[in-house]
């Protein structure tokens, strides 16, 4: 079974800073990928970053980084320069390929909120 | 391109009452999936299709829910009859499945029910 485990329930921080939102897992499969979803106040599933399990290198999209540490199994989601608009429930989530398409695991959440 | 489309947006029904929830998928992806979002148990998978065909259906909570794909761009979510702890929202997702560790699901915007 999986499971994603995200241990910061809510999280304030200051505009322009850096944010790490952290996210453990655990799995049994031997290929998976992991993935950041933003949820704003709208409800709407913003899919954000994908890492896979044999990827080499921490995959980066604009400013989202994830930093992956497959050993400690931790796939923390890094947002550089934060802004207003960043504030909302972030999800981590992880999905296996067992012969096609699987569906995700995600975590409980951590809710983001950038001041001024 | 449109994304995945997802009606109604608001439901609100009284017990006992049929609901059923529609769902296109984003053209060409092969993969749709259902999730179920409530404040005390998140997002949960409750059935996903490859290629029309239901794969898992283990989180499909009891046999008043029900869904079907009968072509690759419609699938419904049946909920009969409704009770109030089935309130929640409910998400489609889809996605291309591809070799790798795993498949980008994109959500639709979601349906809000509301069972009286």
């Amino acid at each position: 079974a999986q499971k994603i485990t995200q241990t910061q329930p809510g999280m304030f921080v200051q505009e322009k800073e850096a944010v790490t939102l952290d996210c453990t897992y655990d799995t049994s499969d031997p290929s998976y990928g992991l993935f950041w979803y933003k949820q704003p106040s709208s409800g709407e599933m913003i899919f954000l970053i994908y890492q896979g399990s044999y990827d080499q290198q921490n995959a980066t999209e604009g400013r989202y980084s994830l930093n992956f540490q497959k050993a400690r199994k931790s796939a923390n989601l890094v947002i550089s320069a934060s802004q207003l608009g960043d504030s909302a429930m972030y999800f981590c989530a992880m999905g296996s390929r067992r012969g096609g398409a699987d569906g995700l695991t995600f975590g409980k959440g951590t809710h983001l909120i950038i001041q001024p | 391109d449109a994304g995945v489309i997802q009606s109604p947006r608001h439901e609100v029904t009284e017990m006992g009452q049929e609901v059923t929830l529609r769902c296109k998928p984003i053209s060409g992806h092969n993969s749709l999936f259902w999730y179920r979002q409530t404040m005390m148990r998140g997002l949960e998978l409750l059935i996903y299709f490859n290629n029309n065909v239901p794969i898992d259906d283990s989180g499909m909570p009891e046999d008043r829910f029900s869904a079907k794909m009968p072509n690759a761009s419609f699938s419904t979510l049946k909920i009969q009859p409704s009770e109030p702890r089935d309130s929640a929202v409910y998400f489609c997702a889809s996605s291309l499945a591809q070799s790798g560790d795993g498949d980008t699901q994109y959500f639709g915007p979601g349906t809000r029910l509301t069972v009286l």
